[in-house]
């Protein structure tokens, strides 16, 4: 299984609203990773987790929480959100977060914040 | 910050021709990866590289990482139709304490009719 799921595709929500993305492989990665991707640009590094430990933060606002509940688990809580937030968000994962590691994509969360 | 110098920045080209794409950086690499993006979709990763000149095939494409370890070139030989998409170069490097992707800003590929 080389597969990196994530869920739900698409979400539409409101500046009040509070949700949660939610990220699950299967390969045995210890480092999972949370990104950020605008129309025609590269994807942002938002989240590192290594051996389910938050290794970096890249100066992300707070309300964007991450949370590693397992090796196998990411999840990202959302709150009071802004419309500028909208965009595709991508979950990876990699084997330790190393110097020769590959990471692996998910197909990413649409998110639409109205 | 760290970037890398991706181009072209998009190609339109004829269904069986080849494609030629690059990165160069001011910094050193420990690794380069190469990714596809379908609209929609994640990067899915094409081809990865490890050592300074080697050269790594995968069906009909084809990647070098660079001798200086600063730059990586990647060729699509007879391109078909399904090719079309964003691709993207990505190196890593030690940050801090950890290893982080440096990402091109992509090179899009569009068939012409």
């Amino acid at each position: 299984d080389t597969e990196v799921t994530q869920t739900p595709k698409h979400l539409v929500m409101g500046m009040t609203n509070k949700k949660s993305l939610k990220c699950e492989q299967h390969m045995g990665h210890r480092a999972m990773y949370w990104y950020k991707q605008k129309a025609k640009k590269p994807p942002e590094l938002m989240f590192v987790y290594s051996y389910e430990k938050l290794s970096i933060n890249e100066s992300v606002p707070s309300r964007f929480s991450p949370e590693c509940p397992n090796s196998s688990l990411l999840n990202l809580h959302l709150h009071a959100l802004q419309p500028e937030d909208s965009a595709l968000y991508l979950c990876a994962s990699s084997q330790s977060g190393g110097p020769v590691d590959e990471q692996f994509f998910g197909p990413g969360t649409r998110l639409t914040v109205l | 910050g760290q970037q890398l110098n991706q181009s072209p920045q998009s190609m339109f080209i004829q269904e069986g021709e080849d494609v030629s794409m690059n990165c160069t950086s001011s910094s050193i690499f420990n690794t380069w990866l190469w990714y596809k993006q379908d609209p929609g979709e994640g990067p899915v990763l094409l081809i990865a590289l490890y050592k300074a000149g080697e050269l790594t095939s995968n069906g009909r494409l084809t990647a070098q990482f660079g001798t200086t370890r600063k730059d990586s070139f990647l060729n699509i030989s007879a391109s078909i139709p399904s090719d079309v998409g964003i691709y993207f170069c990505a190196g890593q490097l030690r940050m801090d304490s950890n290893y982080q992707l440096i990402w091109g800003a992509g090179t899009k590929l569009i068939i012409k009719p």
